[in-house]
């Protein structure tokens, strides 16, 4: 268990529909990373959130946002879904102290959602 | 140009026997890290081992060692003993950048399965 949790485990809608996806970083850490996983795409970084800031910014399509909260927790929000949107989208989070050294910043995955368009 | 290369699409190796996986990058910071990632068919992704540009030793963690050779830039991870729970998909991601405040987005190459057989 990397103590990154997201909600929901498995999500199935239609086109065109709006989704969101939850993730809650591990106790300390202040960074969190989206990506996504896809047959042809492969594992492709998203998006970056550090404190509650927008960090950096991936292959997101418009149709994607993201927030962090106060709380730390982050949301990644998909509308207008197409078929090709089905993926595994995964959440992770690290510590991102510049004090410390580059080795102790590991990203720590959560579990995945599993997302499903049809 | 891709920035991860894993070249074996597929891997087969019998219990007990050692594996290697192939992962050449492309970078042209001096400061960058690489990482192992094995994601079962459950989906998650689990952390293996880390290995920094800086290291003047190649890393190990239990059965699990990374064959660093910089001026190649190949960053192969070895399986000793394999396991038939080593099956699995296999990743190696990079990291670039320096610390301070960087992205640290992890790039992904499109990974290895492979298949432990008794």
């Amino acid at each position: 268990d990397s103590g990154v949790t997201q909600t929901p485990k498995h999500l199935i809608t239609a086109t065109g529909q709006r989704v969101t996806l939850r993730c809650s970083p591990r106790s300390g850490d202040l960074s969190v990373y989206w990506y996504q996983q896809s047959l042809d795409q492969g594992l492709q970084f998203l998006i970056q959130y550090y404190n509650g800031e927008e960090r950096a910014k991936g292959n997101i399509l418009e149709r994607f946002s993201a927030q962090q909260f106060p709380d730390l927790h982050s949301e990644l929000n998909l509308s207008s879904l197409e078929l090709g949107d089905s993926a595994l989208y995964f959440c992770a989070s690290s510590v991102e102290d510049p004090e410390l050294f580059y080795a102790d910043n590991e990203q720590f995955f959560g579990p995945g959602t599993r997302l499903t368009v049809l | 140009a891709q920035k991860i290369t894993q070249t074996q699409p597929g891997m087969f190796v019998q219990e007990k026997e050692a594996v290697t996986l192939d992962c050449t990058y492309d970078t042209s910071d001096q400061s960058y890290g690489l990482f192992w990632y094995k994601q079962p068919s459950s989906g998650e992704m689990i952390f293996l081992i880390y290995q920094g540009s800086y290291d003047e030793q190649n890393a190990t963690e239990g059965r699990y060692s990374l064959n660093f050779q910089k001026a190649r830039k190949s960053a192969n991870l070895v399986i000793s003993a394999s396991q038939l729970g080593d099956s699995a998909m296999y990743f190696c991601a990079m990291r670039e950048g320096i610390s301070g405040g960087s992205n640290y987005k992890l790039t992904f190459g499109k990974g290895t399965l492979l298949t432990v057989n008794p």
